[in-house]
């Protein structure tokens, strides 16, 4: 089976740097992704990791130690519409943590 | 390109009635996922199809089904409703070649049961 744990919530500062930390406990996976979702609105990809280390995409990054069993996104720059919910999930089929709801605040 | 579309969009049903969603992916697409979200259990998976087969499923009761058709369109049914089955459903549809494809997701369909 798979267990998936991130934080409930997280405030962090606008221009500020936040490390959103996904720990997972799983038998077999290919890859880990994070989602973003906005308040009433669907899920929308962000990255997907499959080695171990460090993707980059503009302001946000993505870390994956399988031997840790650990991801985290880092979100750098923040902005106010950064406020949102992100999942991690495994996939094989695709199962979630429950998401950790980000709040940017001026 | 269109984006994946649900319908409807919202729901509301009385115990022990039965629903059925449907799920319309973006074209070119095979795999459709099935995917229930409540506050308390966060999104949770249901059942996938690709080319008309159940390819992977969750664990959810028997009262909760799908199937694709052949234009990779796909529904959802819920019978016998409880209130506990009151949750945004979402699909999301993939090329479905591999798990590592990315996933978009439809608006979601909000299922009210009374």
């Amino acid at each position: 089976g798979q267990n998936i744990d991130q934080p409930t919530e997280m405030t962090a500062t606008e221009g500020a740097i936040v490390q959103i930390n996904c720990t997972y406990q799983t038998s077999g996976f290919n890859g880990l992704f994070w989602y973003q979702q906005h308040a009433g609105e669907a899920p929308t990809f962000l990255s997907y990791n499959v080695l171990d280390g460090l993707e980059e995409k503009g302001r946000f990054s993505s870390f994956l130690s399988r031997s840790k069993g650990y991801s985290y996104l880092l979100l750098k720059e923040l902005q106010m519409k950064d406020s949102a919910s992100y999942l991690c999930a495994v996939d094989g089929p695709l199962v979630f943590g429950k998401g950790t709801r980000l709040s940017v605040i001026a | 390109k269109a984006g994946v579309t649900q319908t409807p969009r919202y729901l509301i049903k009385t115990r022990g009635q039965q629903v059925t969603l449907s799920c319309s992916p973006i074209s070119g697409h095979r795999s459709v996922s099935w995917y229930q979200q409540t506050p308390g259990q966060g999104l949770q998976f249901l059942f996938e199809y690709f080319s008309e087969t159940q390819r992977n499923k969750g664990n959810f009761p028997g009262r909760f089904s799908g199937r694709q058709f052949s234009n990779s369109r796909s529904e959802m049914n819920v019978s016998t409703l409880e209130l506990g089955d009151s949750a945004l459903y979402l699909c999301a549809s993939s090329l479905g070649d591999s798990t590592a494809d990315e996933q978009f997701f439809g608006p979601g369909t909000r299922l009210t049961v009374l």
